[in-house]
């Protein structure tokens, strides 16, 4: 499996501050996306990051809420805006390898905490 | 957003035994995934299915692809403690954009 490394692993942030997480991928993958856990739930895709352009939000999800980037095929972020104690969840992303093009790759993994 | 309904939602059994849980759809999908999650971690994949009715193995885990594509089960032997965590399924229904649809997740609990 690839190597997936988010950053930050958690973090506690006020309420109407933003935050941005990171995720680097150790080789080129096709596609990167960016999840939603909120608290004992399963997983819920937030958008597919596109590279070099804007990223394709699910259902649900708004791109001003949360913006997301992805400049080149190994490193993506999310930016959770304006924050809710709602918004307190684990924030993945995962990506999908060139050779193994039918599966997902999870990171670790981003736990926020919005008080 | 549209979700697998998974059961058991929980498992408590004792080291050893056998387990069997299982994951079901209203839409069909062409590929299953089977992930374990541990506390604090990514979920993990366990064992991908591409094909109705397809049988895969991966040590002491078995899942299976439902002829129908609305369902797949996975079964664990002789579980062991570290088998503890949640499970989830995840199907595609591959739309050419490789999103997936988890489950509501089954958690199991292994006493030694």
């Amino acid at each position: 499996s690839a190597v997936i490394s988010q950053k930050p692993s958690r973090d506690i942030c006020q309420r109407g501050t933003s935050l941005t997480i990171q995720c680097q991928v150790d080789s080129q993958v096709t596609m990167m996306f960016w999840y939603r856990q909120q608290p004992g739930q399963s997983l819920t895709l937030i958008a597919t990051a596109n590279q070099g352009s804007e990223a394709t939000y699910e259902s649900g999800f708004v791109i001003d809420k949360f913006p997301i980037s992805r400049p080149n095929l190994t490193f993506s972020t999310l930016t959770v805006s304006n924050m809710s104690p709602e918004d307190s969840s684990i924030y993945l992303c995962s990506v999908v390898r060139r050779d193994r093009l039918t599966e997902q790759f999870f990171g670790p993994g981003t736990r926020l905490t919005v008080l | 957003g549209q979700q697998l309904n998974q059961s058991p939602q929980s498992m408590f059994i004792q080291e050893g035994e056998d387990v069997s849980m299982n994951c079901t759809s209203s839409s069909i999908f062409n590929t299953w995934l089977w992930y374990k999650q541990d506390p604090g971690e990514g979920p993990v994949l366990l064992i991908a299915l591409y094909k109705a009715g397809e049988l895969t193995s991966n040590g002491r885990l078995t899942a299976q692809f439902g002829i129908t594509r609305k369902d797949s089960f996975l079964n664990i032997s002789a579980s062991i403690p570290s088998d503890v965590g949640i499970y989830f399924c995840a199907g595609d229904m591959n739309t050419g954009f490789q999103k997936l649809v988890f489950g509501t997740g089954t958690r199991l609990l292994v006493s030694p």
